[in-house]
């Protein structure tokens, strides 16, 4: 049973460019949020996405934009890169039932290094 | 705002003993508290959570003690193994989120 896919595992950009990050959620869930890791802090929520739409969005701007497909695999895009976007950017995937979002699993992220 | 603290920063234990990392909340609407394991170049993998029902849960090693009064929760580690070095992150959400408030993490060394 796959768990979360990410890809790439690793990327270079340069500061002003454009990223997409992919993430393939686990078999059964239908909710993916996504989170960014700067280097010795613990993971900051970007968005999270179900039934294709943004459903919650934490204190990112707005270069920061998502997508949900029908398949629930979802991308992150980040526009006007800035250096300080370098980071670790991991997907979660969950089950969203009544009452709550249950089963979050992490995938091993994407770290996206601008320069 | 954090509203999640997470001490300490980091952790020396000695192989055998007992590691406990502490957390505290502000938001009263939260009722999920879980706590990661983070490996070097890997995601947050889910250890052991509890919700605000009650005030200790155990799993093999892992102990959660949770005290609502006090908005805190701690995470001890019996028997602490060089295994266990890692990178350990509390969180918190509510039911009307659905997403998760992490601390900012405590780097556990456990010497053998």
């Amino acid at each position: 049973d796959a768990g979360v896919t990410q890809s790439p595992t690793h990327l270079i950009k340069t500061r002003g460019q454009q990223v997409t990050l992919r993430c393939s959620p686990k078999s059964g869930h239908d909710t993916v949020s996504w989170y960014q890791q700067a280097l010795g802090q613990g993971p900051q929520f970007i968005f999270q996405y179900y039934e294709e739409e943004e459903r919650q969005r934490g204190n990112f701007p707005d270069r920061f934009s998502g997508h949900q497909f029908p398949n629930y695999s979802s991308e992150l895009n980040v526009n006007a890169l800035l250096l300080g976007d370098s980071a670790l950017y991991l997907c979660a995937s969950s089950l969203n039932r009544q009452g709550g979002i249950y089963g979050y699993t992490f995938g091993s992220g994407t770290r996206l290094t601008v320069v | 705002q954090q509203q999640v603290k997470q001490s300490p920063q980091s952790l020396i234990v000695q192989k055998g003993g007992i590691s406990i990392i502490n957390c505290a909340y502000e938001n009263t609407a939260f009722d999920y508290f879980p706590w990661y394991q983070q490996f070097p170049g890997k995601g947050p993998a889910l250890l052991i959570a509890i919700r605000p029902d009650v005030s200790e849960k155990k799993e093999g090693r892992f102990t959660i003690s949770f005290n609502k009064s006090a908005k805190q929760f701690s995470l001890h580690i019996m028997d602490s193994q060089p295994g266990d070095s890692a990178t350990y992150f509390c969180a918190a959400s509510g039911r009307s989120q659905g997403n998760l408030i992490f601390g900012k993490g405590t780097k556990l060394s456990v010497k053998p």
